[in-house]
């Protein structure tokens, strides 16, 4: 069984400075797929960032970037120029990979980000 | 509408109440989730239906009986409920299973709180 563990479950940061998230995994899959998903204050959770296993180069999307280390299975996210509606609950999650008929998606406990003005 | 809507919102119930909880989905996807949100735990994986079909059942109490009726709507059915049932409620949808892209698209969760 593989386990998402957050160990920072709550977070500040100033506005326009960054910050890092940290989230390590257990599994013994060689491929797989990790996530962060973003849940804002009562609205619905959205992904932020993906990660295949497989690929070396660590995935960026915007001011979002991750840093994946595959042999010590850490995948910590970094927020740039962090803004106020960054504010949210911050979810790792881990899907392995099976072509059709893998459905579970294990998730962290969370961690609670609030950017500060 | 575009994406998953979720009614209720909000739903209080006594622990003798059947009340369901109703998820419709607009991006024509084949899969479709109920997840369990309590506070400072994991996200939960109750049950998973691919094209109509249960798939994943995660050994949920039967107090909690899923429906799918069709790929675009998904039903929670709610009786004899517990007071630690209360908490956000998630139905979610994906292209596919999700070993496959990984990506969810989540409503905006009912809120039950069981009395």
């Amino acid at each position: 069984a593989q386990t998402v563990t957050q160990s920072q479950p709550e977070m500040s940061v100033q506005e326009a400075e960054t910050v890092t998230l940290s989230c390590t995994y257990d599994t013994s899959e060689n491929n797989y797929y990790l996530f962060w998903y973003k849940q804002p204050p009562s609205r619905q959770m959205i992904l932020v960032i993906r990660q295949e296993a497989y690929k070396q180069q660590n995935a960026t999307e915007n001011r979002f970037s991750v840093n994946f280390q595959k042999a010590a299975k850490s995948f910590s996210l970094k927020i740039s120029d962090s803004q106020l509606g960054d504010t949210a609950m911050y979810f790792c999650a881990f899907s392995p990979y099976s072509g059709a008929g893998s459905y579970q998606l294990t998730f962290g406990k969370g961690t609670k980000l609030s950017v500060i003005p | 509408e575009t994406g998953v809507t979720q009614t209720p919102r909000h739903l209080v119930m006594g622990m003798t109440n059947k009340k369901s909880l109703k998820c419709e989905q607009h991006l024509g996807h084949n899969a479709m989730y109920w997840y369990k949100q309590s506070a400072k735990k994991p996200l939960e994986l109750m049950f998973v239906y691919s094209l109509e079909e249960r798939v994943e059942n995660n050994s949920v109490p039967s107090r909690f009986s899923p429906e799918c009726p069709n790929s675009s709507h998904l039903f929670l059915h709610l009786h004899t409920l517990q007071p630690e049932d209360s908490a956000l409620y998630l139905c979610a949808s994906s292209q596919d299973s999700t070993g496959v892209t990984g990506e969810l698209f989540f409503g905006e969760g009912s809120r039950l709180t069981v009395l």
